[in-house]
């Protein structure tokens, strides 16, 4: 039971380049997140998912987008990439009583 | 708004010291409570939890008890091991949609 995989691991991206940072879990979650760590600040919530089809703003929105591509999958994209972006991502899903979080993406932007 | 309080690390301690990793909160209504652990390199993983008023949660020899009049959820272990080496985060869910609030995460590092 692989429970929630992000890919990919690391990256290093030049500011103003764009990427998808993917997220998959296999327990069949309704809901899914997507948050930013940042040393200092804890976890922020980007945005999440409540259910297929519908997204909604978290903390931190802003130069964020996301995709509820179907129930297993919740993509974040960075359109253009920026230095103040430079941080650890973690996408989770939920039951009704706990998040499982992914391994996380180590995204650097020069 | 919601948000979580809790102790700045590092924490540095003797293996089989005790532990106590304070944690307050501010929110409206009656939210969940919860301790998550990060391992070095890892993501993030459920600990313990308490869902109302006085609920203990406990889980590998941590312990941590709802205390509404005081606002908050403080997370003690009577022996640490090295192995207890990690981040721990304090959070709570309080508006529905399972959306969580994270403090800013305590290091703990346990030392022979």
């Amino acid at each position: 039971n692989a429970g929630v995989t992000q890919t990919p691991k690391f990256q290093v991206l030049k500011t103003g380049q764009s990427m998808t940072l993917q997220c998959a879990q296999d327990m069949n979650h309704n809901s899914m997140y997507w948050y930013r760590q940042d040393p200092g600040m804890g976890l922020r919530l980007i945005y999440y998912s409540a259910s297929e089809g519908t997204t909604d703003k978290g903390e931190v929105p802003n130069g964020y987008n996301v995709s509820r591509l179907n129930k297993r999958e919740f993509s974040l994209r960075l359109e253009s990439a920026a230095p103040s972006q430079t941080s650890v991502y973690f996408c989770a899903s939920s039951s009704e009583s706990e998040q499982y979080f992914g391994p996380g993406t180590r995204l650097t932007v020069t | 708004g919601d948000s979580v309080t809790q102790m700045e690390g590092p924490v540095t301690l003797s293996e089989e010291a005790c532990l106590t990793i304070n944690c307050t909160y501010t929110a409206t209504g009656y939210p969940s409570l919860f301790w998550y652990v990060q391992y070095p390199g890892e993501g993030l993983q459920l600990l313990l939890k308490a869902t109302k008023a006085d609920d203990k949660g406990s889980n590998k020899g941590f312990e941590a008890t709802y205390r509404k009049e005081t606002t908050s959820f403080h997370l003690e272990k009577g022996s640490v091991q090295v192995s207890d080496s990690a981040v721990y985060f304090c959070a709570l869910e309080g508006g529905g949609g399972n959306k969580l609030t994270f403090g800013t995460g305590t290091q703990l590092k346990v030392e022979l």
